[in-house]
């Protein structure tokens, strides 16, 4: 059962655009983090929010937590080829288990 | 600190077969978490080990199996495999804190014909 519905699965574009990547859920999370996986490696961790309504800036990077504390954005400002990679949302539950939605998959063009 | 380590890197077996994957988790972390990538699923959680028990589990088959030693090093095993096993195992380690950041090793891929 997929919990976490990513959008858009593809995304290519040019270098210096902006971005946003969802990720939605019908259950509620502990809390929810952002990862970022290229070829060859396993994910790591970009962010972790936990507050609803929280929202944390890395650098070009913003991650907003849903108010209802069920869904995300990660919103990329200038996007460089640097940023290219899969982009994976996880949804901690009370329980401590993982749930991670199916990914983006962003390439930016120099 | 050395991150996490996962052993072999790629894998090939023919249906019917087993296979064991081993991870070697950060010095000093104590949990150890194995997930299940595939283009179609993404990233599935298989099991969840903390000082040597199975603290989590996933919605996989009894094929899927692994154990913990008293070093934190984890093996999964999957037995009788399946062309549907194919994909990339990860692990990821935490010290064992709800609530820890997960580090995860590259990866085993295995194939399966």
């Amino acid at each position: 059962t997929q919990l976490l519905e990513q959008s858009p699965q593809f995304l290519s574009i040019q270098e210096g655009e902006n971005l946003t990547v969802y990720c939605n859920s019908s259950s509620v999370f502990s809390s929810l983090q952002w990862y970022r996986q290229e070829p060859g490696e396993g994910p790591v961790l970009l962010v972790t929010v936990v507050t609803g309504g929280e929202v944390k800036k890395l650098k070009r990077l913003t991650f907003q937590f849903g108010d209802a504390r069920k869904d995300s954005s990660l919103h990329i400002t200038a996007a460089q080829p640097g940023d290219t990679g899969l982009y994976l949302c996880a949804g901690r539950n009370t329980g401590n288990q993982f749930y991670f939605g199916t990914g983006t998959s962003l390439t930016v063009i120099p | 600190k050395a991150g996490v380590t996962q052993t072999p890197r790629y894998l090939i077996k023919t249906r019917g077969q087993q296979v064991t994957l081993s991870c070697s988790p950060i010095s000093g972390h104590r949990s150890v978490s194995w997930y299940q990538q595939t283009p179609g699923q993404g990233l599935q959680f298989l099991f969840e080990y903390f000082s040597e028990t199975q603290r989590n589990k996933g919605n996989f088959p009894g094929r899927f199996s692994g154990r913990q030693f008293s070093n934190s090093r984890s093996e999964m095993n999957v037995s009788t495999l399946e062309l549907g096993d194919s994909a990339l195992y990860l692990c990821a380690s935490t010290a064992g804190v709800i609530g820890d950041t997960q580090y995860f090793g590259p990866g085993t891929r295995l194939t399966v014909l």
